[in-house]
């Protein structure tokens, strides 16, 4: 069975830094690309960051472009998001997400629930 | 950035009632759009991609359809289980984008 589990949400003051956490099993981790995509509470969806398979290409909304990076171990079937410079319209629950294949081009397939990220001015 | 806009907002249906709900990129994404549901507390889970595709252990009520900049999802015969908000996604160029969301409700 696909597990995404993420951790790391908090409440954070406007202008510091938080390390969200997504430990994967149940699949073979390196096979997939995979996703951050969050959702404001009472909103819509929004895709915020990608990785590939390898972790040699990543993506990024033009909102976090530059305050947030993608990480992933393949060795310890973990994904990451390091969000620095974090603003109050960043407060979002932050779902990780499995590309259904390597590059991202992709469904997405599997969702994890989802950690909850609040910036307090 | 393409933008993805869906109509209507909000659609009020009673079961048994067909469905369509439309999505529309701002510019051709071919075929690379995705159809997610979401229910209220949950995660969204996939319905349909690359515009027509069911996913795994979806139900044959819910079809897509189109290309290029216009898409459909139909439920054919709405159940009382697909009261939910109904997302369109493309992945064809980066950044990904999500269109706004339909909520399907009850008349």
């Amino acid at each position: 069975e696909v597990q995404l589990v993420e951790s790391g949400g908090d409440v954070v003051q406007s202008g510091g830094s938080l390390r969200l956490s997504c430990a994967v099993s149940g699949f073979t981790f390196d096979d997939n690309a995979m996703h951050w995509v969050r959702q404001r509470p009472g909103k819509g969806l929004e895709w915020v960051s990608l990785i590939s398979w390898d972790g040699f290409t990543s993506r990024y909304a033009d909102s976090v472009k530059g305050r947030f990076t993608i990480s992933r171990d393949n060795e310890k079937n973990s994904l990451y998001l390091q969000m620095n410079s974090l603003r109050e319209d960043d407060s979002a629950l932050y779902y990780c997400a499995r590309a259904y294949d390597s590059t991202g081009y992709s469904k997405i397939d599997y969702w994890g629930q989802g950690t909850l990220v609040a910036v307090s001015s | 950035e393409i933008v993805m806009t869906q109509s209507p907002t909000t659609l009020s249906v009673s079961p048994g009632e067909r469905v369509t709900l439309s999505c529309r990129a701002s510019q051709s994404i071919s075929n690379k759009l995705a159809w997610y549901q979401q229910k209220p507390g949950q995660t969204p889970r996939v319905l349909i991609y690359t515009a027509s595709d069911r996913a795994t252990g979806i139900p044959a009520r819910f079809s897509g359809s189109g290309s290029g900049t216009e898409f459909t999802l139909t439920i054919s015969s709405l159940q009382s289980e697909d009261f939910a908000v109904y997302y369109c996604q493309q992945y064809h160029i980066w950044p990904l984008t999500f269109g706004p969301g339909t909520k399907v409700d009850m008349k």
